[in-house]
């Protein structure tokens, strides 16, 4: 069973702080791992993608991957009351991508 | 502006109904995924499809849920008959293998069953 697991939340940060997203996976041939975000009654967009272990910045956003733990995060640098949204992980294995329930994040102003 | 279209938006029917839902993909995608979307379980995998084919359908109750793609314009999924606990939203979403598996989704057809 291909199993994606996140803190379903809701986890509360100041606008400004460092908001701390994570992620593990069950299946060990996992290929590709990415970040969708997914505002109140929309659907998920992608935001972030990353392939290899270590660190991707992009903008505010930096994920990072360890295969050997199993584990794929999401940093968001100078959060905004615009990043409140629902995060979700997703993990690639021969084109079956799994999806996680979803960590709900709010920016206070 | 592509995007994936999904059919109908909002569908409300009795216990016992079929529903068909539609999803027309990205022109040029050859992967289509199924999800359903509830409080509960969030994102969950139907079937997905890979140049029209089925590769995985294992997430679907069988006896009661079908998903096809007729061409390459048009995925369809289908519950007969519905019940109360298939009131969620179905997303439809679509991608390329070549692409770096990002997925592109529709906008979802919410549905309740009475």
């Amino acid at each position: 069973q291909k199993e994606v697991e996140q803190n379903s939340g809701p986890l509360s940060v100041p606008e400004g702080a460092i908001a701390s997203l994570n992620c593990t996976y069950s299946d060990r041939g996992s290929q590709s791992f990415f970040w969708y975000r997914q505002y109140s009654g929309k659907s998920p967009e992608l935001i972030m993608s990353i392939y290899s272990n270590g660190d991707k910045e992009d903008g505010r956003f930096t994920a990072q991957l360890n295969k050997a733990s199993q584990y794929v995060s999401l940093l968001i640098r100078d959060s905004q009351p615009s990043d409140s949204a629902t995060y979700l992980c997703a993990v690639e294995y021969n084109n079956d991508m799994r999806f996680g329930a979803g960590t709900r994040l709010t920016v206070k102003p | 502006d592509a995007r994936v279209t999904q059919t109908p938006r909002d569908k409300v029917t009795e216990m016992g109904q079929e529903v068909t839902m539609r999803c027309q993909p990205i022109l040029g995608h050859n992967t289509v995924f199924w999800y359903r979307q509830t409080m509960m379980q969030g994102l969950e995998l139907l079937a997905y499809f890979r140049n029209r084919a089925p590769l995985d359908d294992s997430g679907m109750p069988k006896d009661r849920f079908s998903a096809e793609m007729p061409d390459a314009t048009l995925a369809t999924l289908k519950i007969q008959p519905s019940e109360p606990r298939d009131s969620a939203v179905y997303f439809c979403a679509s991608g390329l293998v070549s692409n770096t598996g990002e997925l592109f989704f529709g906008e979802g057809s919410r549905l309740t069953v009475l």
